[in-house]
């Protein structure tokens, strides 16, 4: 069974410094992998998605993410972080209909 | 103006009620979803439906309900039977095309036991 493990529950960084946020996932197939965002009180929001292809993908506000296969892993980046990013972050894996796997979130603060 | 749309915003439950929580989508997507978000463990799936008049059953289905008499509607009923239902509660949609995984998520309902 699919599976999606976020290490960091909680980070804090400076505005203006640079960010990673980790993903691992569990798969037997090519995965379908995501990373959305979330706001308090709000729903998820799509930042970017991986299917196939360039394993560097580019995301809505900034952010990018890499698809190491050898590491199982989707690491979500950002270069300079603005104090709007601060929100939840979520990884997700599917491999399609309706088997998406999300992890557990990790909350991000920005520093003044 | 497309989107997902969830109602209420806040949902108050007495002990012992069923109460109705409404997904509605003007996407055109076959597929949509309902998925329960507590703190600290991400997103679980309760149901799902990839078609009118069909829907499965989730991870944590037990205490729950869902119709799909239409394409654009997915609601979910939090019966008696749902001892813990405090919970942020989300629905999701999808079209079923290939190659289309991506789900959009409405703004969801945070239901509350009183």
């Amino acid at each position: 069974a699919q599976s999606v493990t976020q290490p960091d529950i909680h980070i804090t960084v400076s505005e203006g410094a640079s960010l990673e946020l980790r993903c691992n996932y569990s798969y037997g197939a090519t995965p379908y992998l995501f990373w959305y965002v979330q706001s308090p009180g709000q729903g998820l929001q799509l930042l970017l998605k991986y299917f196939s292809g360039d394993t560097l993908v580019q995301g809505i506000k900034g952010f990018e993410a890499e698809f190491k296969r050898s590491q199982s892993s989707f690491n979500l980046r950002k270069p300079s972080v603005h104090w709007s990013d601060a929100a939840e972050y979520f990884c997700a894996v599917g491999g399609g209909n309706n088997d998406m796997r999300f992890g557990a979130g990790t909350r991000l603060t920005v520093k003044p | 103006d497309g989107g997902i749309t969830q109602s209420p915003k806040y949902l108050f439950r007495k002990e012992g009620q069923n109460v109705t929580l409404s997904c509605e989508q003007n996407l055109n997507h076959d597929a949509m979803y309902w998925y329960r978000q507590d703190p600290g463990q991400g997103l679980r799936l309760i149901y799902y439906s990839q078609i009118v008049n069909d829907f499965q059953k989730g991870d944590i289905a037990e205490g729950y309900s869902v119709s799909r008499e239409k394409k654009e509607s997915f609601p979910l009923t939090v019966t008696s039977a749902q001892k813990n239902p405090t919970a942020f509660y989300l629905c999701a949609s999808r079209t079923t095309s290939a190659n289309q995984e991506t789900q959009y998520f409405g703004p969801g309902t945070r239901l509350l036991v009183l």
